[in-house]
């Protein structure tokens, strides 16, 4: 069965630093998202991508967030200069094949820990 | 804008029974659809059941079904005959009109199955 990935699985950083999270979305998708969960806390929304530009972004992403896919396969988040409080797991999700089944649910790749020092 | 209330944050159910995670909502959207997802302890996000806002069926798949009450803005999902394996987070989460717009999270309900 089709599935997002994710990777790395766990990335460690300075305060400060850059950081690249990627993600490889279900192939024959066409809408991409990136969302964030702080530890013990609900699922919050960053970005939503589609026809490579960005559909809808929240407040949580501001300028030191970007999104890039840079070939046919991969979608990643940026974060420029990383604070304390960017420490979260990061998930991608992918949905929308094109042909409609009634939903277009969104499928989750397994998150990237994200722990900034 | 969009709202989903949890008011469960822990849940103990004995194994074999069944067990519903309550789900509100809240949207002036006429369309939209209501989706459910658990979190092991591993984090993956796994996709479980979806219900449109104009579907007169409430959605089951397997073990899993979605209790639709429209008019009281309310979506919980009823787990039946439940396993060791159930244990989890629940997040009720929805969006506007169907999918591919982003999803809004509920807190979630922590289900603890006991042997």
């Amino acid at each position: 069965e089709p599935e997002v990935t994710q990777t790395p699985s766990h990335q460690v950083t300075q305060m400060g630093q850059e950081v690249i999270l990627r993600c490889v979305p279900i192939s024959n998708h066409l809408y991409f998202y990136w969302y964030r969960q702080i530890l013990g806390q609900k699922v919050e929304f960053l970005v939503s991508f589609y026809n490579n530009e960005i559909s809808e972004k929240s407040e949580i992403f501001d300028d030191q967030f970007s999104v890039e896919r840079p070939d046919g396969s991969n979608f990643t988040l940026k974060i420029r200069s990383t604070k304390l409080e960017d420490s979260a797991m990061y998930f991608c999700a992918s949905s929308g094949s094109g042909v409609w089944s009634g939903t277009d649910t969104q499928y989750f790749g397994p998150g990237t820990r994200l722990t900034v020092l | 804008a969009q709202k989903i209330t949890q008011t469960q944050p822990g849940m103990f159910v004995q194994e074999k029974e069944a067990v519903t995670l309550d789900c509100t909502y809240d949207t002036s959207d006429q369309s939209y659809g209501l989706f459910w997802y658990k979190q092991p302890s591993s984090g993956e996000m796994i996709f479980l059941i979806y219900q449109g806002s104009y579907d007169e069926q409430n959605a089951t798949e397997g073990r899993y079904s979605l209790n639709f009450q429209k008019a009281r803005k309310s979506a919980n999902l009823v787990i039946s005959a439940s396993q060791l394996g159930d244990s989890a987070m629940y997040f009720c989460a929805m969006t506007p009109n169907f999918g591919n717009e982003k999803l809004t999270f509920g807190t979630g309900t922590r289900l603890t199955i006991i042997p």
